[in-house]
């Protein structure tokens, strides 16, 4: 089955500064790559999402990248603000022709420091 | 659109007794929901996925006979914990894919329930 890794488990940055969350997944059949954000107790919130027909996807200060030749995909958060400290967890959908399972990766523990 | 309501949010229970959580999908038909399990400061684990009309798939190491699933609608989804101890006690989140179209929908979550287990 796929297996999501996530890097790194903890992010400190400054606010203003830039955050980077990587994953990487081992399906290649996986064709959908998600990023949620989540706060304790809370439900996990889709922030982006990108398919594998692309190759990046750029939302405001948020961005994806996937390289399916890798087989990673990344999180670019630009001009961090306090509000974007969370847990933010990558996942994986590994079938091609229905919405099949979701994996996730372990999460990042980002906090951004004013 | 595409919203999973999720009940209850938050219960306790006496060891040795069973929960029920239900996941219903207010407007959109939910042929498939999967169950996760999250434990504090972990990550969502998948614990089983439910069809409509048909017996759930469980992941290794998920105990089907303690975790029942039932999906006898298009629109409703149930988890019971028997038997609960309090290593059971987690967050159970379900979700749903929104839609058939691959390139519309993604997932949409309930908001979770909170078991705990004393």
């Amino acid at each position: 089955g796929e297996n999501v890794e996530q890097h790194p488990s903890t992010l400190s940055v400054q606010e203003g500064d830039s955050a980077v969350i990587k994953c990487t997944y081992s399906d290649s059949a996986s064709n959908y790559f998600p990023w949620y954000k989540q706060e304790l107790g809370k439900r996990p919130q889709l922030i982006i999402d990108i398919r594998s027909n692309v190759g990046e996807k750029k939302d405001q200060r948020i961005a994806v990248t996937l390289n399916k030749t890798a087989k990673h995909f990344s999180l670019h958060i630009t001009e961090t603000q306090p509000e974007d400290s969370a847990v933010y967890f990558c996942a994986a959908s590994a079938s091609p022709d229905s919405w099949g399972k979701l994996q996730f990766g372990a999460g990042t523990q980002v906090v951004v420091t004013p | 659109g595409a919203v999973v309501s999720q009940h209850p949010s938050w219960v306790i229970c006496k060891s040795g007794t069973s929960v029920k959580i239900e996941c219903r999908s207010l407007d959109f038909q939910a042929t498939t929901m999967f169950w996760y399990r999250q434990f504090p400061k972990q990550s969502l684990m998948l614990m089983a996925t439910s069809n409509e009309g048909s017996k759930a798939t469980y992941e290794q190491g998920v105990e089907k006979d303690k975790f029942l699933i039932n999906h006898a609608s298009l629109t409703l989804s149930t988890l019971t914990v028997t038997s609960a101890h309090p290593e059971d006690s987690s967050f159970y989140i379900c979700s749903a894919p929104r839609g058939q179209d691959s390139f519309v929908g993604g997932y949409t979550f309930g908001s979770g329930t909170r078991l705990t287990v004393v």
